[in-house]
């Protein structure tokens, strides 16, 4: 299997920093990767797709860049909104697998 | 617009079964491929399988080949999820979720875009 190495695990900041979330593929995925975010309660919301392609109506300060084994998830400017936890996902081979997530709280 | 809607919470003892519904609306239901995946209470994102809601072929992780079924009733455009021999560790969120194209992640550009608002299924003595 394709483990995924996410880092940090979690992670505090202030409102307008940037925040950077690096994850780690076992082999390489060429750009077969996701990021989602989730908040407590809620499905995962998807972010990004193969490795930086910004999903339609996900705000601009996503971003996502990479490829092969090392990967990185940037949010540009941190909003209180997106205090949530963030998973990486490989797509490139089954099964299927996820990040152990990183948590983003907002000092 | 697109939406999956999952079926209510359910409380099972260990051994039993638990089927858990996902009914698709706005789009075709049959030209895209629904996953399965489970988030036990507090932990990660674990993928389960998918189905291919046209043919009704299944896909399983290897964790769940046996043990997991799932089916499609396309006069309703709904996927169903049964787990059997229900364990305690069972327990979790199931979300169903679809992907964005129609190849079902052969090529780089999907992921799950769409996902179920999950069902929580408590297995418990």
């Amino acid at each position: 299997d394709f483990q995924l190495t996410q880092s940090p695990s979690f992670l505090s900041a202030s409102v307008g920093d940037r925040v950077t979330i690096t994850c780690r593929a076992s082999q390489g995925i060429i750009n077969f990767l996701a990021w989602y975010q989730q908040k407590p309660g809620e499905a995962p919301k998807l972010l990004i797709y193969a490795a930086s392609t910004l999903q339609s109506g996900v705000p601009s300060r996503f971003s996502g860049s990479g490829s092969g084994t090392e990967f990185t998830l940037t949010i540009r400017s941190l909003q209180p909104e997106d205090s949530a936890t963030y998973y990486c996902q490989q797509l490139n081979s089954y099964p299927l697998t996820f990040g152990g997530g990183t948590k983003v709280e907002i000092k | 617009q697109v939406r999956l809607v999952q079926s209510g919470a359910e409380v099972k003892k260990p051994g039993a079964s638990v089927k858990v519904s996902c009914k698709a609306s706005g789009y075709t239901f049959s030209d895209y491929y629904i996953h399965w995946l489970r988030q036990a209470p507090g932990q990660g994102l674990e993928w389960m399988g998918w189905i291919n809601p046209n043919t009704g072929v299944t896909h399983f992780a290897l964790n769940f080949q046996g043990r997991v079924t799932l089916t499609r009733d396309t006069s309703i455009n709904t996927i169903y999820m049964e787990v059997s021999r229900l364990r305690s560790d069972d327990t979790a969120f199931y979300f169903c979720a679809k992907v964005i194209t129609t190849r079902n992640l052969a090529f780089a550009d999907d992921a799950f875009h769409i996902w179920g608002q999950g069902t929580l299924v408590t297995v418990s003595s």
